[in-house]
């Protein structure tokens, strides 16, 4: 299994503002993810971040507000930019070994709130 | 796309009692599934991964089985204890290889479990 740090575990951001969060892992991975939870409902794929090159995003987000970093095997970045109170979620960086088990881990996630 | 329906959606029962989570998907050609637990406002915590070729998996109280033809699984907690109270999230990865990381999640079921 991989061990998943995530940081800031929360934080209260005004409006307009960004926020970088930080994913790293105790192991080299193939697949690392970024999810959003909103309140109340299910996770919903942000984005693929691809090593040392752009992230791959899902319908409905987009680069200039969720810009990506995967500078190696073991880290990446989210950053919610010019942020507005619907953008109040929980965050989750997920990574996936691919192999026979291909399980999926997750970090604690960030609980964002913008006022 | 693949669809992933959980039932039911709140579930609140006494301590002792067995119980079952039921997950239904969409389109059965999956590699595997996945149910996890999540304590409120914190991450996703791996309970049991069942590989496609797989009818269940066991980990001491809890056992999930898998219906791959029929896209169903469903998770049974036996004895259950106040510490089980969560919510508890399915997840099935596509049998696909360029998206054979992502999961597609449930809504999840909310669980309660009083002494």
């Amino acid at each position: 299994s991989a061990v998943i740090s995530q940081k800031p575990s929360r934080d209260i951001c005004q409006r307009g503002t960004s926020l970088t969060i930080q994913c790293q892992v105790d192991s080299q991975v193939t697949m690392m993810f970024w999810y959003r939870q909103q309140p109340g409902q299910s996770l919903t794929l942000i984005a693929t971040a691809n090593q040392g090159s752009e992230a791959t995003y899902e319908s409905g987000f987009v680069i200039d507000k969720f810009p990506i970093s995967r500078p190696n095997l073991t880290f990446s970045t989210l950053t919610v930019s010019n942020m507005s109170p619907e953008d109040s979620s929980i965050y989750l960086c997920s990574v996936v070994d691919l192999g026979f088990y291909t399980e999926a881990f997750f970090g604690q996630g960030t609980r964002l709130t913008v006022v | 796309k693949q669809e992933v329906t959980q039932i039911p959606a709140a579930l609140s029962v006494p301590e002792g009692e067995n119980l079952v989570l039921n997950c239904s998907f969409t389109d059965s050609a999956i590699y595997n599934l996945q149910w996890f637990r999540q304590d409120p406002g914190k991450g996703l915590t791996s309970l049991l991964l069942i590989q496609s070729s797989q009818r269940e998996q066991t980990s001491g109280r809890l056992n999930a089985s898998l219906d791959k033809s029929s896209g169903r699984s469903t998770l049974y907690i036996a004895a259950s204890q106040p510490g089980d109270s969560a919510t508890y999230l399915c997840a099935v990865r596509q049998d696909r290889g360029s998206t054979l990381g992502r999961l597609y999640f449930g809504r999840g079921t909310q669980l309660t479990v009083w002494p």
